[in-house]
C-alpha cells in the first residue's frame, strides 16, 4: 500500500509570499498525483491532476512538479483566499485513492 | 453543469445503520463510476468503496468491506452508501464523487453523527 506523506503539517505565511508544500509517497507513482485545496465546510477543491496539470479554472499562481516519489505544490503568490488545507491524492490499487494528511496554509 | 446532491444530515446511535443518496445530473451516470469518500473531523479524506454505475459491479476499501454496500438505481440517476454496525469512529462527512483519473467532481457532503 502506498502511503503519502505530507511536509510541513503547518506552513504560516503571508499574502504575497511563495508558498511550497511538499508530499513523498512511499514507492514511485509515476506523475499519477493530484492536488486538492479545502476550506473549512467545503468539499476539496481539484487543483493539479497529473502532477502538474493546472484543473480547469485554477489561477497560474497555482503550479505542480515532481514525479516518482517526490511532489511540490507551488502557490506564487498567495492571495487571502489561498489560506486553507491542501492535500496530495494518488489513486492505487485501482479503483481505490489514497490522500496524505494534508498541509494547512495558515496566515501569519 | 456536472453535479453530486446528496441526502441531508443524520444523528444515529451506536449499532444502527445509515443510508445515504447522492443525485447525479449533468452528464451520462452511465459513464462514470461513483465513489464515496469520507473525512472524520480535522482528519484526511478516506476512500470507502465504488460502484460501477453501467453494470453494478462494485469494490470496497479493506477497512469498510465487511459493513458498507453501495448500490445505485439508475432510472434515478442515484447511488446509495449503506453502512451498518456505526461507532462513534463513524462520524464523518461522507461524500460521494466522480473520479475521472483524480476526482473532478464531490457532493456536497453529508454529516453523520454517531451518539448515544
Amino acid at each position: 500500500e502506498i502511503v503519502l506523506t505530507q511536509f510541513p503539517a503547518t506552513l504560516s505565511l503571508s499574502p504575497g509570499e511563495r508558498a511550497t508544500l511538499s508530499c513523498r509517497a512511499s514507492q514511485s507513482v509515476s506523475s499519477d498525483l493530484a492536488w486538492y485545496q479545502q476550506k473549512p465546510g467545503q468539499a476539496p477543491r481539484l487543483l493539479i491532476s497529473d502532477a502538474s496539470n493546472r484543473a480547469t479554472g485554477i489561477p497560474a499562481r497555482f503550479s505542480g512538479s515532481g514525479s516518482g516519489t517526490d511532489f511540490t505544490l507551488t502557490i506564487s503568490s498567495l492571495e487571502s483566499e489561498d489560506f486553507a488545507v491542501y492535500y496530495c491524492q494518488h489513486r492505487s490499487n485501482w479503483p481505490g485513492l489514497t490522500f496524505g494528511g494534508g498541509t494547512k496554509v495558515d496566515i501569519k | 453543469q456536472v453535479q453530486f446532491v446528496q441526502s441531508g444530515a443524520e444523528v444515529k446511535k451506536p449499532g444502527a445503520s445509515v443510508k445515504i443518496s447522492c443525485k447525479a445530473s449533468g452528464y451520462i451516470v452511465t459513464a462514470y463510476a461513483v465513489h464515496w469518500v469520507r473525512q472524520a473531523p480535522g482528519q484526511r479524506p478516506e476512500w470507502m468503496g465504488w460502484i460501477n454505475v453501467d453494470n453494478g459491479n462494485t469494490k470496497y476499501s479493506e477497512t469498510f468491506r465487511d459493513r458498507v454496500t453501495i448500490t445505485r438505481d439508475t432510472s434515478a440517476k442515484t447511488a446509495y452508501m449503506h453502512l451498518s454496525s456505526l461507532t462513534s469512529e463513524d462520524t464523518a462527512v461522507y461524500y460521494c464523487a466522480r473520479v475521472v483519473g483524480p476526482v473532478d467532481v464531490w457532493g456536497n457532503g453529508t454529516t453523520v453523527t454517531v451518539s448515544s
